[in-house]
C-alpha cells in the first residue's frame, strides 16, 4: 500500500502568514492527490484535486503544488477561518489513503 | 446540489454488526457515473477509508477491514449502506459516507466530495 505521510502534525501561524503543509507519498502517485480541510466537529471538504487544481468555490488564497512523492498545500496570507486540520489523500491506487493530518492552529 | 445524510444506530455491543446506511439526495445513484464510499475517524485521530462502491454493486474496500465489511447499494431508494461485523471497540468513530469520484476516463475512483455530516458511532456494553 502507498504510504502517505504529512508534516508537520501541527502548525501554529499569525493572520496574514504564509504557511506550507507537506504531503510525501511512499512511492510515486504522479499528481493523483487531493487535499481536504476539515474543522471541529464537521466533515471535511474538499479543496485540491490532482495536486494542484483548486475546487469551484476555495478561496484562491489556497495553493496546492507538487508531483511524483512530495506535495504541499499553501496558504498564501493566513485567515481566522482557516484554523483546522488539513489532510492530503492519494488516489492514484487502491487503497485509498489519506495522511495522517495536520492541524493548523492560529496565533 | 448533491446532499448525503449517515443514518443508524449510534451505540453497537462488541461482537455485533455495525450497519449504516447512506441516504443520497438532489442526485441519483443509478445515473452516477461516481462510486460511493464510507470513511471513518476514530475520536481524535485521523481518517481511514473503509470501503466504495458502484451503483452496479462493484466494490473496492480496504484490505485491512475487507474480512469484516459488506457495503451494498439500493438504487430504487437511493441509498447504498455499510455492515462491519465482529465489532470492537477499537471501531469507535465516527462514520461518514461520501460520493467517491470517479475521473472520466479513470478505471477506479479518486476524491470524496461531497461528504455527509457523519455519524457517531460507539461500541461499547
Amino acid at each position: 500500500d502507498i504510504q502517505m505521510t504529512q508534516s508537520p502534525s501541527t502548525l501554529s501561524a499569525s493572520v496574514g502568514d504564509r504557511v506550507t503543509i507537506t504531503c510525501r507519498a511512499s512511492e510515486t502517485i504522479g499528481t493523483s492527490l487531493a487535499w481536504y480541510q476539515q474543522k471541529p466537529g464537521k466533515a471535511p471538504e474538499f479543496l485540491i484535486y490532482e495536486a494542484s487544481s483548486l475546487e469551484t468555490g476555495v478561496p484562491s488564497r489556497f495553493s496546492g503544488s507538487g508531483s511524483g512523492t512530495e506535495f504541499t498545500l499553501t496558504v498564501s496570507s493566513l485567515q481566522p477561518e482557516d484554523s483546522a486540520t488539513y489532510y492530503c489523500q492519494q488516489y492514484k491506487t487502491y487503497p485509498y489513503i489519506f495522511g495522517q493530518g495536520t492541524k493548523l492552529e492560529i496565533k | 446540489q448533491l446532499q448525503l445524510q449517515e443514518s443508524g444506530p449510534g451505540l453497537v455491543k462488541p461482537s455485533e454488526t455495525l450497519s449504516l446506511t447512506c441516504t443520497v439526495s438532489g442526485g441519483s445513484i443509478s445515473s452516477s457515473s461516481h462510486y460511493w464510499g464510507w470513511i471513518r475517524q476514530p475520536p481524535g485521530k485521523g481518517l481511514e477509508w473503509i470501503g466504495s462502491i458502484f451503483s452496479s454493486g462493484s466494490t473496492y474496500d480496504n484490505p485491512s477491514l475487507r474480512s469484516r465489511v459488506t457495503i451494498s447499494v439500493d438504487t430504487s431508494k437511493n441509498q447504498f449502506s455499510l455492515n462491519l461485523s465482529s465489532v470492537t471497540a477499537a471501531d469507535t468513530a465516527v462514520y461518514y459516507c461520501a460520493r467517491h469520484k470517479k475521473q472520466t476516463g479513470w478505471y477506479g475512483p479518486n476524491w470524496f466530495d461531497p461528504w455527509g455530516q457523519g455519524t457517531l458511532v460507539t461500541v461499547s456494553s
